[in-house]
């Protein structure tokens, strides 16, 4: 069956840092990948998804950049955090119409 | 602008009883709807999902699908305290299969 890992699961990063979060699905090949973000009193918004390796597409406008440079890997990154960029990292893919999500990453920007 | 429409909550129902959770869209040509349960400080979990108008049974869980009203809702029979969680409502509006427009979700407090 199909797992989803995301590390790490909790980071607190100053305004103006860098981030890297990772995302790996095992048991499964040339799989869709997608990045939510779950902020603070709003619901889940999709950032970025994916359809194969170097292929990505952007939802959102931000300061976020997504990469996916092997068939199972999808990363989401900044060169500079903001405050807003706070919130709760979420992975996913699909299987059959549906969605699944990782365990997520929790980013608390300071 | 694709919206998706939920009560926040809380909704507090006592141990046993029908959770009636709600949820509305504003696409007519939406045509995937999903139900998540997020328990606090984890990830969604898919729990349902309808695609046609009428009633879909999954144990406690039936999903109600009405398109012309552009309504869909999430009934648990017996509601369990393990059921307290936050769900969310999602529609797939068109474009790749994991591109849903998500509510902001209702709480929902089962009490022994």
């Amino acid at each position: 069956s199909q797992t989803i890992h995301q590390w790490p699961a909790t980071l607190v990063q100053p305004v103006g840092s860098p981030l890297s979060l990772e995302c790996t699905v095992e048991g499964t090949s040339n799989p869709n990948l997608y990045w939510y973000r779950q902020a603070a009193g709003r619901g889940l918004q999709l950032l970025f998804y994916s359809v194969g390796i170097g292929q990505i597409s952007s939802e959102v406008p931000q300061n976020l950049s997504a990469s996916r440079p092997q068939d199972r890997q999808f990363i989401l990154s900044s060169k500079k955090l903001l405050l807003s960029d706070s919130g709760f990292y979420l992975c996913a893919w699909t299987q059959g119409g549906e969605l699944f999500f990782g365990e997520g990453s929790r980013l608390t920007v300071l | 602008q694709k919206e998706v429409e939920q009560n926040s909550g809380p909704l507090s129902v006592p141990e046993g009883a029908i959770a009636s959770l709600n949820c509305t869209y504003s696409d007519r040509g939406s045509q995937s709807f999903f139900w998540y349960r997020q328990y606090s400080g984890k990830s969604p979990e898919l729990i349902m999902f309808i695609y046609s108008n009428g009633d879909k049974e999954d144990g406690r869980f039936t999903a109600q699908l009405n398109k012309a009203s552009q309504y869909v809702s999430l009934l648990i029979r017996d509601s369990q305290p393990s059921d307290s969680a936050t769900y969310l409502c999602a529609v797939h509006y068109g474009g790749s299969q994991g591109n849903l427009i998500f509510g902001k979700g209702t709480k929902l407090s089962v009490k022994p």
